[in-house]
């Protein structure tokens, strides 16, 4: 069975801060990796994706994938208030095999 | 990225009635969506796999005949809780998935049994 883990948190961090947020998944064969920020009360919203080995940067945000340690993480640079969410990893495997979630890490920035 | 909806955002029914709930892709054709059921403070869990002309593929666990899905064309799904109990009471969500593999979600229904 294909599993994402994350850690539940909740991660507190102050504003201003860095954020990092990590994902390790089961299945070598994976190739597609997702970031999603889910508000309370709300449906989750992409953030990033990332296909390759490395680091993508997207604004505040930074995906950094390493597939030999089968593991994904999140950077958020200069944490907001408004970046306090729960923040789901996905994984998938490509040939339109389903997408497995994390359970979520949930992220508080403190003022 | 794909734009879903889904109609309607909320919902309150009695017990032992049946509720649809709509998932539309707007921009986007798509042969998949997906059925997610959220309970409070928990993660999102997968209902089923919908496929477009075909029957859709259940997750384990979850009674087909109890939650019927129908995707009947290329940027409609239907959900259809029947015979709803409290527990049934969830945020369910839909969503779309595109040639990527990347999933984008339509903004849920609040499904309330009183």
């Amino acid at each position: 069975q294909k599993e994402v883990e994350q850690n539940s948190g909740p991660l507190s961090v102050p504003e201003g801060a860095i954020a990092s947020l990590n994902c390790t998944y089961s299945d070598r064969g994976s190739q597609s990796f997702f970031w999603y920020r889910q508000y309370s009360g709300k449906s989750p919203e992409l953030i990033m994706s990332i296909y390759s080995n490395g680091d993508k940067e997207d604004g505040r945000f930074t995906a950094q994938l390493n597939k030999a340690s089968q593991y994904v993480s999140l950077l958020i640079r200069d944490s907001q208030p408004s970046d306090s969410a729960t923040y789901l990893c996905a994984v998938g495997s490509g040939g339109y095999q389903k997408v497995t979630f994390g359970t979520g890490t949930k992220l508080q920035v403190i003022p | 990225g794909a734009v879903v909806s889904q109609h309607p955002s909320w919902v309150i029914c009695k017990s032992g009635t049946s509720v649809k709930i709509e998932c539309r892709s707007l921009d986007f054709q798509a042969t998949t969506m997906f059925w997610y059921r959220q309970f409070p403070k928990q993660s999102l869990m997968l209902m089923a796999t919908s496929n477009e002309g075909s029957k859709a593929t259940y997750e384990q666990g979850v009674e087909k005949d109890k939650f019927l899905i129908n995707h009947a064309s290329l940027t409609l799904s239907t959900l259809t809780v029947t015979s709803a109990h409290p527990e049934d009471s969830s945020f369910y969500i839909c969503s779309v998935r595109d040639s990527t593999d990347t999933q984008y979600f339509g903004p849920g229904t609040r499904l309330t049994v009183l």
